[in-house]
């Protein structure tokens, strides 16, 4: 069965300190993980994508890393910031035949407290 | 450019009752999906129209249906409604099918439905 799971489920972090999301994944075949921030209210907004040759991508501070033999992820955010208060959530997208299916994990609630 | 727009913004509906939502994509996208986010979840996938034709649909009952025009606008429709239907409808566009390598979807802002 095709999953995105996705921890800490919620986490409580420092402005200025730096944290780490996971992402583990069952979904076959595989095409490519992308990571999204979603500010409540408001829907998400890409951070990166990576397909499988891909160890690492970085978008401003926050850096994705995916291995793909393991089937694992990360989002790590540097110098964290009051703004980077949001859900993130791992997508893993797989090929379907001629359609393509995206597997959205629940998410991580990131709360950045002055 | 504008953005993806849903409308309406907010909705307020009773059980049994029917609803449409509609969605107009970013100019000259033409793959349009449909999400439903209940309150301190993740997006769950609906529908995924490309070129007018569905090409995913995700695992919700036939009570949910959507189309897709062709100036590439899309409406989600909602029969029978129930009190667990109850949640942010959002829409998103890319250029190309959804989910293909470097394809960035686009989401719209949503649309809050509350079934009462």
């Amino acid at each position: 069965k095709n999953q995105v799971e996705q921890s800490p489920q919620s986490l409580i972090i420092l402005e200025g300190k730096n944290c780490t999301l996971q992402c583990n994944y069952t979904v076959s075949p595989f095409s490519n993980l992308r990571w999204y921030k979603q500010d409540t209210g408001r829907g998400p907004v890409s951070l990166t994508i990576m397909t499988f040759s891909e160890n690492t991508k970085s978008n401003g501070r926050y850096t994705a890393t995916l291995d793909a033999d393991t089937k694992q992820s990360s989002l790590h955010i540097t110098a964290s910031q009051l703004s980077d208060s949001a859900s993130y959530i791992c997508v893993v997208s797989a090929n379907a035949g001629n359609n393509r299916k995206l597997i959205w994990g629940l998410g991580t609630s990131l709360a950045v407290n002055p | 450019d504008a953005g993806v727009t849903q409308s309406p913004t907010h909705l307020i509906k009773t059980r049994g009752q029917h609803v449409t939502l509609r969605c107009s994509p970013i100019s000259g996208h033409k793959s349009v999906s449909w999400y439903q986010q209940v309150l301190g979840q993740g997006p769950q996938f609906i529908f995924q129209y490309y070129e007018k034709e569905e090409r995913g649909r995700g695992n919700f009952p036939d009570r949910f249906s959507a189309r897709q025009f062709p100036n590439y606008s899309s409406e989600l429709n909602v029969n029978a409604l129930l009190l667990g239907d109850s949640a942010l409808y959002l829409c998103a566009s890319s250029n190309r099918l959804a989910g293909g390598k470097l394809e960035t979807q686009y989401f719209g802002p949503g649309t809050r439905l509350l079934v009462l």
